[in-house]
C-alpha cells in the first residue's frame, strides 16, 4: 500500500513565525504535490515537483516555498505565517510509471495538517 | 480551459437509498484521466477510481458503480444501499496531459441518516 505521511495531524502558529510542513512517501513516487483546501474553495495546488531539486508553482504559490532534497520528502514552507494561511494542507505523491500502468498518475495523500495561525 | 463541476453541494438520504453523486468536466485534450475520492471526516483523501478517457465501460466495485459518457462529459458516482460510513465529501477530478496535475471539482457532501 502507498504511504504518504504528514508530519503534524494539528499545528498553532503565532503570525510572523517561520513554519515547516514535512510530507513523506514510501512508494518511490516521483511526483509530489502540496494543496490547501478551504470551505467554499475546494482543494487548491500551491506548489509540486517532479524530481529531486525540482520545483513548480502551482495556482496560489505566494507567501510559500518548497524543498525537495530527497525524493521520499517534500517540505512545504512558510516563511512568516499569516493568519490567512489558517487552512487544512494536503500532501500527495504520483506515480510516472509506466505508460497504461493503472497507477500512473493517481494521486495518493496524506492525512492532512490543520493549521491556525493565531 | 479544464475544469470539473460537481453541481451538487450537499446531498442528505436516508441509510439503504441509492444516491448519485454528478461530475461534468470540461478539457479540449483527448487524452486524460478522472478519478473520484473519498474525503471522510477524518480528513484524508482516499482514492477511489481512475478511468482513462479511452474506456468508456462502466465499472461496478461492490455497492458502488461508475458512468462515464463522453458525450455528455460525465463520469457520475452512484451508491448503492447507501450506509451511515459513506457519509463524506466526495470529490471528482482531472488529469490532463500537461504534468501530472489535477483539477477538483468543489466537492458533493453527502450525508447518510440512520
Amino acid at each position: 500500500d502507498v504511504k504518504v505521511t504528514q508530519s503534524s495531524r494539528y499545528l498553532v502558529k503565532r503570525t510572523g513565525e517561520k513554519v515547516f510542513l514535512e510530507c513523506v512517501q514510501d512508494m518511490d513516487h516521483e511526483n509530489m504535490f502540496w494543496y490547501r483546501q478551504d470551505p467554499g474553495l475546494g482543494l487548491r495546488l500551491i506548489y509540486f515537483s517532479y524530481d529531486v531539486k525540482m520545483k513548480e508553482k502551482g495556482d496560489i504559490p505566494e507567501g510559500y516555498s518548497v524543498s525537495r532534497e530527497k525524493k521520499e520528502r517534500f517540505s512545504l514552507i512558510l516563511e512568516s505565517a499569516s493568519t490567512n494561511q489558517t487552512s487544512m494542507y494536503l500532501c500527495a505523491s504520483s506515480s510516472s510509471g509506466l505508460a497504461g500502468s493503472t497507477s500512473t498518475d493517481t494521486q495518493y495523500f496524506g492525512p492532512g495538517t490543520r493549521l491556525t495561525v493565531l | 480551459a479544464q475544469k470539473v463541476t460537481q453541481a451538487q453541494t450537499e446531498i442528505s438520504v436516508v441509510e439503504k437509498e441509492d444516491v448519485t453523486l454528478d461530475c461534468v468536466y470540461e478539457t479540449r485534450d483527448t487524452t486524460y484521466y478522472l478519478f473520484w475520492y473519498k474525503q471522510p471526516p477524518s480528513g484524508e483523501l482516499v482514492f477511489l477510481i481512475r478511468r482513462n478517457s479511452f474506456d468508456e465501460q462502466n465499472e461496478i466495485s461492490g455497492r458502488y458503480s461508475w458512468n462515464f459518457q463522453k458525450s455528455t462529459s460525465s463520469f457520475n458516482f452512484t451508491i448503492t444501499a447507501s450506509q451511515v460510513v459513506d457519509s463524506a465529501v466526495y470529490f471528482c477530478a482531472l488529469h490532463y496531459n500537461q504534468g501530472g496535475k489535477l483539477i477538483f471539482g468543489q466537492g458533493t457532501e453527502l450525508s447518510v441518516k440512520p
